[in-house]
């Protein structure tokens, strides 16, 4: 059984517009949840995390939001590029393991 | 070299072949890991290792086995495996501490099991 889920397997926006990617997870030994982003033939990126202390990390043009009561999190990308196009990875870690349980990922492409 | 490195890049073997996986980081990390990635499905941590010490192995079988003589290198060595395992093989590193320490990644290794 997943404990991190990515329902979306693609998504498709156009340049300047807002990238919105989401993430649900059930283990709520989870504290800490990150974003890795990857291109095709590299490893995965990291791209930026949250504690789950927070509710909003904010890292240039992009934010990372989460709700702890629907354990729910989304990443925001204002505005979209081109060069934004590749697979975003959720991931979450609790302070017990020093291990990341990952998403299945979402495919974002961004149209010029 | 820089960050996580893996060799070979790209690696075909039969069934009753030995091989292993290589991985290297030059970034001063303590904690080291190897992770699963097959076709449409999440990443699968397989092992963990904090200052060379085995700490997590997430149930791998045992035609998977790996080495870390420091904390510098990881070894994934593969024998009688199955066309099943072919997959992207990923190694990344941490530094020592909390659960939120970000993992770099290297570029993986794309196994191919005839």
């Amino acid at each position: 059984d997943q404990q991190v889920k990515q329902n979306s397997p693609s998504l498709s926006v156009q340049e300047g517009r807002i990238s919105i990617l989401n993430c649900d997870y059930t283990n709520s030994m989870f504290d800490y949840f990150l974003w890795y982003k990857k291109y095709p033939a590299e490893g995965p990126t990291f791209l930026i995390s949250i504690s789950s202390i927070k509710d909003k990390n904010e890292d240039g043009r992009f934010t990372v939001f989460l709700n702890k009561s629907a354990k729910h999190l989304s990443l925001h990308i204002v505005p979209s590029q081109p060069g934004d196009s590749a697979v975003y990875f959720c991931a979450a870690a609790d302070t017990g393991r020093r291990a990341l349980t990952f998403g299945s990922g979402t495919r974002l492409q961004v149209q010029p | 070299e820089t960050g996580v490195t893996q060799t070979p890049r790209h690696l075909v073997m039969g069934m009753t072949n030995k091989k292993s996986l290589k991985c290297e980081q030059h970034l001063g990390h303590n904690a080291m890991y190897w992770y699963k990635q097959s076709a449409k499905k999440p990443l699968e941590l397989m092992f963990v290792y904090n200052f060379k010490e085995q700490t997590e192995n997430n149930s791998v079988p045992s035609r998977f086995s790996p080495e870390c003589p420091n904390s510098s290198h990881l070894f994934l060595h593969l024998h009688t495996l199955q066309p099943e395992d072919s997959a992207l093989y990923l190694c990344a590193s941490s530094a020592p501490g909390g659960a939120g320490n970000e993992q770099f990644f290297g570029p993986g290794t794309r196994l191919t099991v005839l």
